[in-house]
């Protein structure tokens, strides 16, 4: 079975610091990896994916992550944060080989102090 | 915008009262899938098409809720006797089936309160 584990439901950064949400993921089966973002009261916004090759991925708006097999991680960053960046984002897993769900993790409420 | 569209965006009602919510996908997509989002939590998958055949339903999907694409394109999801414990957002989201990396696009969501 797959799962997806967030640490930390909350994380709070200054404006131009360094953003790090973190992610572990559980899969039987060689995963595909997202990480999506959320803004209040609107859908889910595809920020990266991981499939196959390269292990780090690069997104939208400055952020990136990396897949590093042996720690089961997918950890997101981006440099500098933007008070723009304050969000929910969510990681999340799906097989391999079928994309027909993804299981998603509890989220991270970032939020940027001027 | 994506290119999911759903509606309604908000919708209150009474315990017991049936609700239906539309989902339309962007037009060439192929697969369309529903979520579930309480509040503080993730989506957290429901059922899924292809074309117009549903191809897996949660265990999360009880009798009381059922999805429909008649003709391949929209979706509707049908709550019957809502209960209190059925407020969420409802997600929808689309993609097309292709070998490798498929992305699912998500709708603006549909959210429900049950009074």
């Amino acid at each position: 079975a797959q799962s997806v584990t967030q640490l930390g439901s909350h994380v709070s950064v200054s404006e131009g610091a360094l953003v790090l949400l973190r992610c572990n993921y559980s899969s039987s089966v060689p995963p595909y990896l997202f990480w999506y973002v959320q803004y209040p009261n609107q859908g889910l916004q595809l920020l990266l994916k991981y499939t196959t090759g390269a292990t780090l991925v690069k997104g939208i708006n400055g952020f990136e992550a990396e897949f590093k097999k042996s720690e089961t991680s997918f950890h997101l960053t981006k440099p500098s944060a933007h008070m723009s960046d304050a969000a929910e984002y969510f990681c999340a897993v799906s097989l391999y080989s079928s994309a027909s769900k993804i299981i998603f993790g509890s989220g991270t409420r970032l939020s940027i102090r001027p | 915008d994506t290119g999911v569209s759903q509606d309604p965006r908000h919708k209150i009602t009474k315990r017991g009262q049936n609700v239906t919510f539309r989902c339309d996908p962007i037009s060439e997509h192929n697969r369309l899938y529903w979520y579930r989002q309480t509040l503080g939590q993730g989506p957290e998958f429901l059922t899924y098409f292809q074309n117009e055949a549903q191809l897996e339903k949660s265990r999360l999907l009880s009798d009381r809720f059922s999805a429909e694409r008649p003709k391949g394109s929209f979706s509707t999801l049908e709550i019957q006797r809502t209960e209190q414990g059925d407020s969420a957002m409802y997600l929808c989201a689309s993609s097309l089936e292709a070998s490798g990396s498929e992305t699912q696009y998500f709708g603006p969501g549909t959210r429900l309160l049950v009074l």
